[in-house]
């Protein structure tokens, strides 16, 4: 099983659409949780990081469930510039030096 | 404020040939890291650094060497380089658990 597991899609929206994306994670002692944004040849950028109560920054909204262990990402109201690919990252077993990104998934907002 | 700077973008190597990847930060970040990015696979961490001075494997060291020269620069060494390398390879510095990377080198090796 993998450490980091997330569907690649392509998810395909329209504009104004809302997105959610989920993620799961097998390490039960991971303590630090991120999103990090990768448009097409280009290098990953932190998006958000994720809280246990979970955290807003504008239009995206990161929530983290410890028991199921899985992470998800909400976007509303999408924007043509949301199209990429979004990386689920989590902390590897050595503590938070050591993150673990999953393989990503995709997103095509159309107009 | 360059961030992370990465040399070379681009690089066309022929098997068995050796080459240095540069990686530079200038926000004075403790740990820097370098991963690979192939199709499917996901980044996977090859060599990363913890401080000036040390340095660890990752997931995939086997064919790569490293040195952390000082604070600032973390270079990535292909001794003798085989098609499996081929990769878009990435440099990262941190701080508490974000990690800022570099532009990415794309490596093709025939």
């Amino acid at each position: 099983r993998k450490e980091v597991e997330q569907d690649p899609g392509p998810f395909n929206v329209p504009e104004g659409a809302t997105v959610a994306f989920n993620c799961t994670y097998s390490n039960s002692a991971s303590q630090s949780f991120f999103w990090y944004r990768q448009d097409c040849r280009k290098e990953p950028k932190l998006l958000m990081s994720v809280y246990s109560s979970g955290n807003e920054d504008g239009r995206f909204t990161a929530q983290l469930n410890r028991a199921s262990q899985y992470i998800s990402l909400l976007i509303r109201d999408s924007k043509l510039s949301d199209s990429a690919t979004y990386l689920c990252v989590v902390n590897g077993d050595t503590g938070f030096q050591k993150l673990v990104f999953g393989t990503g998934t995709r997103l095509l907002v159309s107009p | 404020n360059a961030g992370v700077t990465q040399t070379p973008k681009f690089q066309v190597l022929k098997t068995g040939q050796s080459m240095t990847l540069q990686c530079a930060q200038d926000m004075n970040h403790n740990s820097m890291y370098w991963y690979r990015q192939d199709p499917g696979m996901g980044l996977r961490l090859i060599y990363y650094s913890a401080s000036e001075g040390t340095t660890d494997k990752g997931e995939v060291p086997n064919g790569y060497n490293v040195s952390r020269l000082n604070k600032r620069e973390f270079s990535l060494r292909l001794e003798s380089a085989a098609p499996s390398q081929t990769s878009v390879y990435f440099c990262a510095s941190s701080i508490g658990g974000t990690q800022y990377f570099g532009p990415g080198t794309r490596l093709l090796v025939l």
